[in-house]
C-alpha cells in the first residue's frame, strides 16, 4: 500500500519569502500525485496534479511542484508567498486507475505580513 | 456546476443520539468518498463507493458507523449511537471515475460534527 510523508508540520514564513514544502511517497509503481490546499474553515481544493509527462507541474495561484521519481518526491514550491497563502497543504498519491487517495498528514503554513 | 453538496454544515448533538450526514456528488461522477478530519489523526478515508457499490470500507472505525449510497446522486453516513470522540469534520468527495484522465477528487464543504 502507498504512504505519504510530509515532514514539515508547521512552516512560518514572512511575506515574499520563497516556499518549499516536502512530500515523499512510498509506492513501487506508477503514481498520480496531488497537492490540495485547505484555507481556514474551508474544504480541500486542488492546487495541482501530476499524472505523466513534464515532471514540473504548474498549478493555481503561482504554485508549482516537481516530481522527482528517483527520490520519490513531489515538493511544492512558490517563489514569493503572500499572506493569503496561509492554509494547510496536503500531498496525496494514488495509483493510476485506482480511486483511493492516500493523504499525508498536512503542513500548516503561516505567512506573517 | 454546484460542486459536491453536503448537509448539514454544522451538527451539534448529544452522546447516544443518531447522526446522519448527507452528500450529493457532482452530477455524472460515479465514485464517492467519505473522509473524517481531526487534529489528532488528520484526514482519514472512511469508505468509498464506485457506481453506488461500497468498494472499501476498511476505514470505517466501528460498527456504529454505516454508509449507504442508494443512487448515483445521494449518499449518507450514519453514526448510531454517537460518541464525543466522533467529533470531527466529515468531508465527502467525488470523482468522475476510475482510469479516466480527469480522475481528480472534488471535495464538499464538510460537516462539522460536535458530540457533547
Amino acid at each position: 500500500a502507498q504512504s505519504v510523508s510530509q515532514h514539515n508540520h508547521h512552516v512560518i514564513l514572512s511575506e515574499a519569502a520563497s516556499l518549499e514544502l516536502g512530500c515523499n511517497y512510498s509506492y513501487g509503481g506508477t503514481v498520480n500525485l496531488f497537492w490540495y490546499v485547505q484555507y481556514p474553515g474551508q474544504h480541500l481544493q486542488l492546487l495541482l496534479k501530476y499524472f505523466s509527462g513534464d515532471p514540473l507541474v504548474k498549478g493555481i495561484k503561482g504554485f508549482e511542484a516537481e516530481f522527482i521519481k528517483s527520490k520519490f518526491s513531489f515538493n511544492l514550491r512558490k517563489p514569493s508567498v503572500q499572506w493569503s497563502d496561509t492554509a494547510e497543504y496536503f500531498c496525496a498519491v494514488k495509483p493510476p486507475g485506482n480511486e483511493k487517495l492516500t493523504f499525508g498528514t498536512g503542513t500548516r503554513l503561516t505567512i506573517i505580513p | 456546476d454546484a460542486g459536491v453538496i453536503q448537509s448539514p454544515r454544522h451538527e451539534v448533538t448529544e452522546m447516544g443520539q443518531e447522526v446522519t450526514l448527507r452528500c450529493k456528488p457532482i452530477s455524472g461522477h460515479n465514485s464517492l468518498f467519505w473522509y473524517r478530519q481531526t487534529m489528532m489523526r488528520g484526514l482519514e478515508l472512511l469508505i468509498y463507493f464506485n457506481n453506488n457499490v461500497p468498494i472499501d470500507d476498511s476505514g470505517m472505525p466501528e460498527d456504529r458507523f454505516s454508509a449507504k449510497m442508494p443512487n448515483a446522486s445521494f449518499s449518507t453516513l450514519k453514526i448510531q449511537p454517537s460518541e464525543p470522540r466522533d467529533s470531527a469534520v466529515y468531508f465527502c468527495a467525488s470523482i468522475l471515475g476510475a482510469g479516466k484522465r480527469t480522475d481528480t477528487q472534488y471535495f464538499g464543504p464538510g460537516t462539522r460534527l460536535t458530540v457533547l
